[in-house]
């Protein structure tokens, strides 16, 4: 059964640091590219990050250039997600997510539980 | 970036009624758009990928057809458990941009 389980979300401060993991387990976590999506409350989606299999490729969402960066250990089967210089606009829960096949181009198959980010003073 | 543009924003209907989303481009993608349905607390669920292809123990009351950057989501006769959100999002190119959701209520 494919998991994928999120942690390190919390309240911090803005221009504060977190980093979220996600364990995943199931799968061969080293043949699929790895997003993070998040939800502001009561908002939509957004799609945030993605990474290669091997790391060699990360793409970001404009509002979070320069300050997120995506990574991934395969021999730990984990995706990580560094966030730096936090905003009160990033407050929201952020999913791990699987592409569905091992390319680029792939919708999302399998999403973890969530983790809520809190930007405030 | 492309932007979707997803329609209507809430949409309120009977069990048994058949309903229909759209969800519009701002540059073509081809086939590759999803459709998602989230209920509330809960992650988004995948219903159909490529446009238009069923996703394993979806039920068969949901279709998606469409090409290029005209899409639609088709519930052909609504179950009590198919009130939720509904989100298309495109994966052509990056940025995979969402639509902003639909919200599918019981009349």
């Amino acid at each position: 059964e494919v998991q994928l389980v999120e942690s390190g979300g919390g309240l911090v401060q803005p221009g504060g640091s977190l980093r979220l993991s996600c364990a995943a387990s199931g799968f061969t976590f080293s043949s699929y590219w790895m997003s993070w999506v998040r939800q502001a409350p009561g908002k939509g989606l957004e799609w945030v990050a993605s990474i290669k299999q091997d790391g060699s490729e990360k793409y970001y969402v404009d509002s979070v250039k320069g300050r997120f960066t995506i990574s991934r250990d395969n021999a730990k089967n984990s995706l990580y997600l560094q966030m730096n210089s936090l905003r009160a606009e990033d407050t929201a829960v952020y999913y791990c997510a699987r592409g569905r096949q091992p390319r680029i181009a792939a919708a999302i198959d399998y999403w973890g539980q969530g983790t809520l980010v809190t930007v405030s003073s | 970036a492309i932007r979707i543009t997803q329609s209507p924003s809430s949409l309120s209907a009977s069990t048994g009624d058949r309903v229909t989303i759209t969800c519009r481009a701002s540059q073509g993608v081809t086939s590759y758009l999803a459709w998602y349905q989230q209920k509330p607390g809960k992650a988004p669920k995948l219903l159909i990928y490529a446009a238009s292809t069923l996703q394993s123990g979806v039920p068969s009351r949901f279709s998606g057809s469409g090409f290029g950057t005209d899409f639609t989501l088709t519930i052909s006769c609504l179950q009590s458990e198919d009130f939720a959100t509904y989100y298309c999002q495109q994966y052509y190119s990056h940025p995979h941009t969402f639509g902003q959701g639909t919200k599918l209520e019981i009349k």
